[in-house]
């Protein structure tokens, strides 16, 4: 069965800083990989999602993740972090399975520092 | 309208009232879920709906009654709650194929409810 840890439920970065939020994941078979942005009182919004075409996945807002098979991570960076970052993060994995669902994360909390 | 709407938005119930939550999408998927998503907790998946056809129930209690009478609609009834419903919920909606591929899900605003 599928899993998905994100390490930290908080990270805090300065404005202008680089924006590192890790996931790890746990697959039977070749995954696919799928970050979300929660802003506050709003549902999930796909920032970005890696299907096998390319290890370097780019996203909306200036986010992108890479995929990584040998470390199984998928972690999600910004260069540069702007206020309007601020946001729970969801990492989630699926197996694309027809009848598969899709395995989310804890979230990570990002706070922005001025 | 676009994307997945649900409302009401917010809503307050006692414990022995009786409503529904009501969830639209609007982007010709055939598929159609409800999450729980509750305070220092992961989101929960409470019901899948896929072609109108509930395919999964993942051991909620029975005073939440899920619908989907079309493959843009979703209710989720409500009875007799306790307070630890009290929860964000959310809907989301997928387009499922044969093939194997990434079925990313597209989320509403979700409902936040209070159980009194």
């Amino acid at each position: 069965a599928q899993s998905v840890t994100q390490l930290g439920s908080h990270v805090s970065v300065s404005e202008g800083a680089l924006v590192l939020l890790r996931c790890n994941y746990s697959s039977s078979v070749p995954p696919y990989l799928f970050w979300y942005v929660q802003y506050p009182n709003q549902g999930l919004q796909l920032l970005l999602k890696y299907t096998s075409a390319a290890t370097l996945v780019k996203g909306i807002n200036g986010f992108e993740a890479e995929f990584k098979k040998s470390e199984t991570s998928f972690h999600l960076t910004k260069p540069s972090a702007h206020m309007s970052d601020a946001a729970e993060y969801f990492c989630a994995v699926s197996e694309g399975n027809r009848d598969d669902k899709i395995i989310f994360g804890k979230g990570t909390r990002l706070h922005i520092l001025p | 309208e676009t994307g997945v709407t649900q409302t009401p938005r917010h809503l307050v119930m006692g414990m022995t009232n009786k409503k529904s939550l009501k969830c639209e999408q609007h982007l010709g998927h055939n598929a159609m879920y409800w999450y729980k998503q509750s305070a220092k907790k992961p989101l929960e998946l409470m019901f899948v709906y896929s072609l109108e056809e509930r395919v999964e129930n993942n051991s909620v209690p029975s005073r939440f009654s899920p619908e989907c009478p079309n493959s843009s609609h979703l209710f989720l009834h409500l009875h007799t709650l306790q307070p630890e419903d009290s929860a964000l919920y959310l809907c989301a909606s997928s387009q499922r194929s044969f093939r194997q591929g990434a079925y990313e899900q597209y989320f509403g605003p979700g409902t936040r409810l209070t159980v009194t």
